[in-house]
């Protein structure tokens, strides 16, 4: 398996211009997580799909931050508009229902730079 | 406050040298804890996990502890190599489901030659 692919590795944008992030999960994954992590507050947890619903978003910072799964392999984190502040690495990762202990197969990341 | 708290914050050792790493948490109920390792530029890789009744924990090279009681873990890292170089992040799960975790800030490691 080529594991969870995530698309562009590397953004650099303006301030005020709209950021899409996409992901694939492993296949046969029933659950998708997007992370940020930046070196202030490490990893954390901003929304997370189960069978391609969204069952947490609590950790979404505002309302410019939108998540999608319109199918079991695709995901999209969209920023609209990007701020300097949203600079960070983007995370996509996937897991199993059952099995592994819940072990979360991470993505490879999206280096995000909003100037 | 569910909690996960690492030290040190960096740490750099010589090639060849043994190290270990810290975890406590405060995450209550606990369910399992995990170590993961994440290289510069790259996504966490699961190097070990650790449920209630495991006490040590061994993948080749590292070996984790965990002492349930006093909610400690550690991550030993046996003969270091260049490549061992990398962020060592603590996550631990709250009962409840898998998808309640709670991660450390890591520990970074650099091994020089």
């Amino acid at each position: 398996d080529a594991g969870v692919i995530q698309s562009p590795r590397h953004e650099v944008t303006e301030m005020g211009q709209e950021v899409t992030l996409r992901c694939k999960p492993i296949s046969g994954h029933d659950y998708l997580f997007w992370y940020r992590q930046t070196m202030m507050r490490g990893l954390e947890l901003l929304i997370y799909f189960n069978n391609n619903v969204p069952i947490d978003d609590s950790g979404m910072p505002e309302d410019r931050f939108s998540a999608k799964m319109p199918n079991a392999s695709f995901s999209t984190l969209k920023i609209q508009p990007s701020e300097p502040r949203d600079s960070a690495v983007y995370f996509c990762a996937s897991r199993l229902t059952s099995g592994s202990g819940g072990e979360l197969f991470f993505g490879e990341g999206s280096r995000l730079t909003v100037l | 406050k569910n909690q996960v708290e690492q030290s040190p914050q960096s740490l750099i050792i010589l090639e060849g040298k043994n190290c270990t790493l810290q975890c406590n948490y405060t995450v209550s109920p606990f369910s399992n804890l995990r170590w993961y390792k994440q290289d510069t530029g790259r996504g966490p890789v699961s190097l070990t996990i650790m449920t209630f009744s495991e006490n040590t924990k061994s993948n080749g090279r590292y070996t984790a502890t965990l002492d349930a009681d006093t909610k400690q873990s550690s991550l030993h890292i046996t003969a270091s190599q260049l490549s061992d170089s990398a962020s060592y992040i603590c996550v631990v799960s709250a009962s409840g489901g898998y998808n309640k975790l709670i991660f450390g800030a890591g520990t970074r490691l650099a091994v020089h030659p």
